[in-house]
């Protein structure tokens, strides 16, 4: 089944340890994005990959990293998590960056 | 900048009743142009897209949208909504150019009472 992958799905944690959110696609797709979503805000881009090895940053991208090694996963990393960084994380691929996402299932995340 | 907007926040409609959710976006070159709908507690799922050809494009679930250039309009629309259809519904818009990127609108909240 055609799917993007998110671990986990609901996470809490406190404010500084490090934590990772995983993505992984199985559909071969050059784009793959992360977003946040927060009541009355919508969707924002995190950051995005093209492809292997070529990241950037969306419209929120401090407080995140993200790498791109190889063309299925696209992790995302909070290095120093803080509390407004709560917020529901979504993981999205598509064929190319026009193209229609296919999302993941979402990681909710509480940093206290 | 680009930007897309969705005037309704929250719509609340009896079952049966007809459904349109409208979507504007601000771009004068060409565009890709989506809906998504998410059920609550679920992951967003496209509902139909829109890149050229027939601007009255037909989705899943019964759902279409109308895409009128001259107005910068994308609305959604179903004939006869079901209490299923009870979801949140963004419209997303991408601007093909060398920015490339898919914006997103801030949602609409659709209930419908059974």
């Amino acid at each position: 089944e055609a799917q993007v992958t998110q671990n986990p799905r609901y996470l809490i944690t406190v404010t500084g340890k490090k934590l990772t959110v995983t993505c992984s696609q199985n559909m071969n797709h050059e784009y793959m994005s992360w977003y946040r979503q927060d009541p009355g805000l919508g969707l924002r881009q995190i950051y995005y990959s093209m492809n292997v090895e070529v990241t950037d940053k969306g419209d929120v991208p401090e407080g995140y990293k993200v790498s791109r090694k190889e063309k299925r996963n696209f992790p995302l990393i909070l290095e120093s998590p803080s509390p407004n960084q709560t917020s529901l994380y979504f993981c999205a691929s598509s064929p190319t960056r026009g193209d229609g996402y296919t999302f993941g299932s979402g990681t909710r995340l509480t940093v206290v | 900048a680009q930007s897309v907007s969705q005037h309704n926040h929250h719509v609340i409609l009896s079952e049966a009743a007809s459904l349109e959710l409208g979507c504007n976006y601000s771009y004068g070159g060409t565009v890709n142009l989506f809906w998504y709908v998410q059920y609550p507690g679920q992951h967003l799922q496209l509902l139909l897209k829109y890149f050229s050809g027939d601007p009255l494009v037909k989705g899943i679930k019964g759902f279409e949208a109308e895409f009128i250039k001259s107005k910068f309009s994308f609305n959604l629309r179903k004939p006869s909504v079901q209490w299923s259809d009870t979801a949140e519904y963004f419209c997303a818009v991408n601007a093909r150019s060398r920015d490339d990127k898919i914006i997103f609108g801030k949602g609409t909240r659709l209930h419908i009472l059974p």
